[in-house]
């Protein structure tokens, strides 16, 4: 149990064009759930946290208009990279909650997003 | 922020042996939670921790919750070659609001050779 998978695995757009991500917990429901990105060789950077059915909660640095969330049901988080850049190629990857197990957070595969 | 300090950054190692790596951080942690991640892929839990002195194994693997808080460590013992990868403490900090929220070590990446 515990599965939580991204959609879709890898993206490759052109620059000024907008991603969707998709994350989904497949066998449990979560009321929040964790974007974060990674670069090579890097450690996890969390980006914000989402949260069902209220406004996602971004961390220092991390561009609201930019990075848009949607949490729009206890299985799916969405996360939309608008007008993209080649800076924003990178590793995302999510995260959910299991509830009732608030110290268990199981991880999705990650998106790898290119821009060119 | 908070920050966990990971170490060693890298190690490479020769086929069976043991390894350990640690993380320590300046203030209080709650939990502790050891992740492996192959490349290509989202962090995969090993083992959490809940309470300080906690001394937890998970078939190769043994992690403990030090006593202050502040620290944790991993070891792995007769290291096999898909041990490859990095390794990532985190934890969540002492008094935090944030429901969940990780801190994340800098990871720690292994190389183990037949």
């Amino acid at each position: 149990g515990a599965v939580v998978s991204q959609h879709p695995s890898w993206v490759i757009c052109k620059s000024g064009t907008s991603v969707k991500i998709e994350c989904r917990s497949l066998d449990f429901q979560a009321t929040t759930m964790f974007w974060y990105r990674q670069f090579p060789k890097q450690s996890l950077m969390l980006m914000a946290t989402s949260n069902e059915g209220s406004k996602a909660t971004y961390e220092q640095g991390v561009e609201k208009d930019k990075f848009l969330i949607n949490h729009a049901s206890l299985t799916l988080s969405t996360l939309t990279v608008t007008s993209a850049h080649p800076e924003d190629s990178s590793f995302y990857i999510c995260s959910a909650i299991r509830e009732a197990f608030y110290n268990e957070q199981f991880f999705g595969p990650g998106t790898r997003l290119t821009v060119l | 922020g908070q920050q966990l300090n990971q170490s060693p950054q890298s190690m490479f190692i020769q086929e069976g042996e043991d390894v350990s790596m640690n993380c320590t951080s300046s203030s209080i942690f709650n939990t502790w939670l050891w992740y492996k991640q192959d490349p290509g892929e989202g962090p995969v839990l090993l083992i959490a921790l809940y309470k300080a002195g906690e001394l937890t194994s998970n078939g190769r693997l043994t992690a403990q919750f030090g006593i202050t808080r502040k620290d944790s460590f991993l070891n792995i013992s007769a290291s096999i070659p898909s041990d490859v990868g990095i390794y990532f403490c985190a934890g969540q900090p002492a008094g935090g609001t944030s429901y969940g929220k990780l801190t994340f070590g800098q990871g720690t990446i292994l190389t183990v050779h037949p």
